[in-house]
């Protein structure tokens, strides 16, 4: 089956500073790249929509300045956190539409867990 | 934001019985979808209901889908320790710029053994 792959796991960073996360589709072409966050015990956010070589879609009341999405290849979009702060630290969890035949199903990075201090 | 509504939040049974969770949406869906999430683990997708279909299954898993009243559910027979998780439906939503995944709230379900 298809297969995506974020990096890194979990990362901890003083605030202030900026992370960056990748998310990757290992063995096809995501056309669409989708970024959630999860906070403690609560479910999936949709934070933007990304598709390959445009700008990403954000959701209402995400912040795209702070939030920086590039897809810049069908296997490879990031999810940069500017200027991070504690409230941040969250469960951040990718996407990928647009492998194989099923053009409804998407698959799911394992997360990246953030910790800022 | 959130597009189904589940319930119940919580739900705590016995190995061996099974658990029934119900997730409510509000907009027009090209499919339905279930996964499962353990503990601040990765999300699993179960199974995928289109539309036009009103019952699937799955092994353990039956889900049912009635676009009428805008809900599905979900059961799982003859549940395990191992089916404690967390489990979440999404909506497939039918939308002009371009078709995306929105999640209820989730219902945490233990089965203890």
């Amino acid at each position: 089956g298809a297969v995506v792959s974020q990096h890194p796991s979990w990362v901890i960073c003083k605030s202030g500073t900026s992370v960056k996360i990748e998310c990757r589709s290992l063995d096809f072409q995501a056309t669409t790249m989708f970024w959630y966050r999860q906070f403690p015990k609560q479910s999936l956010m949709l934070m933007a929509t990304s598709n390959e070589g445009s700008k990403a879609t954000y959701e209402q009341g995400v912040e795209k300045d702070k939030f920086l999405i590039n897809h810049a290849s069908l296997t490879l979009s990031t999810l940069t956190v500017t200027s991070a702060h504690p409230e941040d630290s969250s469960f951040y969890i990718c996407s990928a539409r647009g492998g194989g035949g099923n053009v409804y199903e998407q698959y799911f990075g394992p997360g990246t867990r953030l910790t800022v201090t | 934001s959130q597009q189904g509504e589940e319930d119940p939040q919580a739900l705590s049974i016995q190995e061996g019985e099974n658990a029934t969770m119900n997730c409510s949406y509000k907009t027009s869906i090209n499919n339905l979808q279930w996964y499962r999430q353990n503990s601040g683990r990765g999300l699993v997708h179960l199974i995928l209901i289109r539309s036009n279909e009103r019952e699937k299954h799955s092994g353990r898993l039956r889900v049912t889908l009635d676009t009428s009243k805008k809900s599905s559910s979900l059961l799982i027979t003859a549940s395990r320790a191992a089916d404690t998780a967390s489990y979440f439906c999404a909506t497939d939503e039918i939308k002009a710029a371009g078709n995306k995944l929105t999640f209820g709230g989730g219902t945490r379900v233990l089965v203890k053994p």
